[in-house]
């Protein structure tokens, strides 16, 4: 079974450039997830989808992110524009969502982002 | 902010067992006591997690103590590719909370 997949890996770009990163969960998850990860950090939550639903976003930085997973699969993350501060380590997980008392969390490998 | 306490580093003799404590003392009832890690460069991967009882998947153990204010990763038998940050939460499934983890090191 294929894992979370995510793309592109690595992504260098200069300070106020737009950026975008793609994430294709575990096929039947319905629950997706976007962190980010600083260096020497654990991963924090940015936004969590039930299906196509965003239904935690609390943590969105809303004036330059932005995120959808149209038709409840697919998931994109979009920064515009970036800042020299959003050099992190953005990850993607997904979950079942059938289950949440005993259900777990999947992780892609993460993409890289460097801001100049 | 992370529920839960842990060591910021341990170091583990190779083939020995390596156990990793955790203090989660504000645990609600429902929650559970999950262990992830992440090796360098990858994402966090899912070891094991438990409610109240101790469970043994093929990866390792988790205990938690009876009041479930604690538990206890073991890895019975650690080898350098054990090497990574291990990460101990308490939660739902769609509310984790990382805190900075325990970096373990397996040494040879």
């Amino acid at each position: 079974e294929a894992g979370v997949v995510q793309s592109p890996r690595y992504k260098i770009i200069e300070k106020k450039q737009p950026v975008a990163f793609w994430c294709n969960p575990i096929s039947g998850h319905n629950t997706l997830y976007w962190y980010l990860q600083n260096l020497g950090q654990g991963p924090e939550l940015l936004i969590r989808y039930e299906n196509e639903e965003a239904v935690d976003d609390s943590q969105l930085p809303k004036d330059r992110f932005s995120a959808e997973r149209l038709k409840g699969v697919d998931s994109t993350l979009k920064i515009q524009p970036a800042e020299l501060g959003d050099s992190a380590v953005y990850l993607c997980a997904s979950s079942l969502g059938t289950a949440p008392f005993t259900d777990t969390q999947y992780f892609g490998p993460g993409t890289r982002l460097t801001v100049l | 902010d992370a529920k839960t306490t842990q060591p910021p580093s341990m170091d583990c003799a190779e083939g020995r067992a390596a156990n990793l404590p955790c203090n989660h003392s504000t645990i609600s009832g429902n929650e559970y006591v999950y262990w992830y890690r992440q090796i360098h460069s990858q994402g966090p991967q899912y070891i094991i997690h438990g409610l109240k009882n101790n469970e043994t998947n093929e990866m390792a153990s988790l205990i938690i103590t009876e009041d479930r204010k604690s538990s206890t990763l073991i890895l019975p038998h650690a080898t350098l590719r054990d090497t990574a940050v291990y990460y101990c939460i308490v939660a739902l499934v769609n509310d984790m909370r990382f805190g900075a983890g325990t970096r373990l090191t397996v040494k040879p």
